[in-house]
This record gives C-alpha cells, sequence and structure tokens, in this order.
C-alpha cells in the first residue's frame, strides 16, 4: 500500500485563486516532497522539508509539515494556467527510496 | 547535461515477450530506481538500486529483473510480459548525502501495452 495519500483526488480553481493540497503519512519519515508532473511527462521536484521542519517556501509555494499529524500541506498561491498538473507527494521513511502517494489532479481555469 | 535518460519511449509488446527497458543517468548518483504509474494512480516501486552491484525488491516487483554493473546505468527488464504490465514506467536517480534522500530526478518515462 502507498504510504501517502493526497486529499482531494481532483481540484479545480480559478486563475489566481490559492489551491491547497493536504498528505497524510503513515510511519515516521526522514523528509517529504512534493512533486509536479504534467500530463504524459516525467515528475519534477518542487520542494523537501526534513522532518525538523515545520514549514518551507519556495517562490508560490509553501509546504507545510506536522509529523505529530504525520501530514503536509502544499499551497500554490496566485495559481495560474500553467500550474495545471498532478501533484504527488513522495515520503523517504527508510533512507532509502521514495513512496508516492496517488496525487492531486489540479485544474486552473483562465 | 542530459539528465535520466530513457528508452523506448513507447512499445508495444506480445504476451509472453521479454524485453528490456533502458535508463542512464550521467549526474553520477549513488540511488536509482524504477516505477511504474497505472491510469490515475502515483508511483508504485518496482526495484531500486544503492550503488553498482547492489539492487533491491520496492513494492511491485514480480515480473520484473535488474542489474547495475555500472553508476550510469540500471536497465530494467521484463521476462515473460503480461497484459498486467501494460503501464507507464519511469526511472528515477538521485544523491544519497547521508540522512535522507535528496530529490529525485526522473526520466519522461517509457509506455508500455501489452497485447
Amino acid at each position: 500500500s502507498q504510504q501517502g495519500e493526497e486529499d482531494p483526488q481532483a481540484l479545480s480553481i480559478q486563475e489566481g485563486e490559492n489551491a491547497t493540497m493536504n498528505c497524510s503519512y503513515k510511519t515516521s519519515i526522514n523528509n517529504l516532497q512534493w512533486y509536479r508532473q504534467n500530463s504524459g511527462r516525467g515528475l519534477v521536484h518542487l520542494i523537501l522539508i526534513r522532518s525538523n521542519e515545520r514549514e518551507k517556501h519556495s517562490g508560490r509555494l509553501r509546504v507545510t509539515l506536522d509529523t505529530s499529524k504525520k501530514s503536509s500541506s502544499l499551497l500554490i498561491t496566485a495559481s495560474r494556467a500553467a500550474d495545471t498538473a498532478s501533484y504527488f507527494c513522495a515520503t523517504d521513511a527508510a533512507g532509502n527510496m521514495l513512496t508516492f502517494g496517488g496525487g492531486t489532479r489540479l485544474m486552473v481555469k483562465p | 547535461n542530459a539528465g535520466v535518460t530513457q528508452t523506448p519511449k513507447f512499445q508495444v509488446l506480445k504476451t509472453g515477450q521479454s524485453m528490456t527497458l533502458q535508463c542512464a543517468q550521467d549526474m553520477n548518483h549513488e540511488y536509482m530506481s524504477w516505477y511504474r504509474q497505472d491510469p490515475g494512480m502515483g508511483l508504485r516501486l518496482i526495484h531500486y538500486s544503492v550503488g553498482a552491484g547492489i539492487t533491491d525488491q520496492g513494492e511491485v516487483p514480480n515480473g520484473y529483473n535488474v542489474s547495475r554493473s555500472t553508476t550510469e546505468d540500471f536497465p530494467l527488464r521484463l521476462l515473460s510480459a503480461a497484459p498486467s504490465q501494460t503501464s507507464v514506467y519511469f526511472c528515477a536517480s538521485s544523491y544519497f548525502p547521508g540522512q535522507g534522500a535528496t530529490e529525485a530526478f526522473f526520466g519522461q518515462g517509457t509506455r508500455l501495452t501489452v497485447v
């Protein structure tokens, strides 16, 4: 079974609005990462947050991590049509490979 | 700097055929892995390698073999293709600087159909 589970599975918003995606996981982790996948393409790394960090920013992205609740959220502010993609959280629990969730499909309407 | 290169991009196989999906990276990464992605789902780990000569199984290893003879290459072999192996396959690589993995770099994927 997958370590991470994203919520919602699909999200549709208007350009300029904020988009929030959540990720829950099951076991203790070393770090949690968020990736983006455009249709039919490979995944691209967005941001990594370590287990001892609570919040991290990168441009219009804000990631939070609550290890007590085993959850993370990704906020995309002032969304653009070009942000339309699937977003995946991935956990590094054993210090080896990443385990991915099922993803959130984001559609940003112009 | 090509990053992670996967070949072929598309492949159609008949049930029972075998084939090798190629993956090469030019970033001198220790860690390489293979995932499969089924429609509307996330990625599931098939096999991974922490360095040349070392491989291990992931979540869904049955029907697949891997080897790692060099740092750069990590081929995935389908022994006897089955329709259930129809999927998009992604290869990824990353550094491992101590505690926890750094970001993974992904290839563009191989779309495999088994008929």
